[in-house]
């Protein structure tokens, strides 16, 4: 069965400051996609990043970059210098085989930047 | 090109009643997902489609739910029978076959009193 553990809920960080999200994920298959998104206070999901499980390269855009470690099944995400806009809820989630496949998310983790 | 619409945004409904919720994907989108989000929790998947074809129903859709894609392109979602546990923010998402990123609508928050 797949799952996906993001064990923060909430964290609060000084504009600024770098913050890292983790997520941690089960799965048996070895092929699979990592993805994050993004739920800002208007409540509409927005898609982030796309990860597939041959992968391992770091990726970074602009302030964001994403850790991906198999040998852990982590797919942490940083943000650097954060600003108030970055408040949401983030999520992580695992799809399996192409990666066209439903999501599994996890519970998220909610961030709030304080100015 | 628009994103994936939902309407409505907002149904308050009393327990026992039907609702349904249609879901416009973005054009020439081949999959369509629906899932279900409460409160502090992340979306759970309902059901989805490949065109006009239903692939896989979560064990979380009971019998009182259905949903339809007739021509491949817009969806509903039914439920029947309303009870209160059903108040969720009943989520739309479509994708390429070719592109597994998921874009997702605003959602439906249902309300059941």
């Amino acid at each position: 069965a797949q799952k996906v553990t993001q064990a923060q809920t909430e964290i609060s960080v000084v504009e600024k400051e770098d913050v890292t999200l983790d997520c941690v994920y089960e799965t048996r298959d070895t092929t699979y996609y990592l993805f994050w998104y993004k739920q800002p206070p208007s409540g509409e999901l927005v898609f982030l990043i796309r990860r597939n499980s041959f992968d391992e390269q770091n990726e970074i855009s602009g302030r964001y970059s994403w850790n991906f470690q198999k040998s852990t099944s982590s797919f942490n995400f940083t943000i650097t210098a954060s600003q108030v806009v970055d408040s949401a809820v983030y999520f992580c989630a695992l799809s399996e085989d192409s990666g066209n496949t439903p999501l599994v998310f996890g519970k998220g983790t909610r961030l709030s930047v304080i100015a | 090109d628009t994103g994936v619409s939902q309407n409505p945004r907002h149904k308050i409904t009393k327990r026992g009643q039907n609702v349904t919720f249609r879901c416009d994907p973005i054009s020439e989108h081949n999959r369509l997902y629906w899932y279900r989000q409460t409160l502090g929790q992340g979306p759970e998947f309902l059901t989805y489609f490949q065109n006009e074809a239903q692939l896989e129903k979560s064990r979380l859709l009971s019998d009182r739910f259905s949903a339809e894609r007739p021509k491949g392109s817009f969806s509903t979602l039914e439920i029947q029978r309303t009870e209160q546990g059903d108040s969720a923010m009943y989520l739309c998402a479509s994708s390429l076959l070719s592109h597994n990123e998921q874009y997702f609508g605003p959602g439906t928050r249902l309300t059941v009193t």
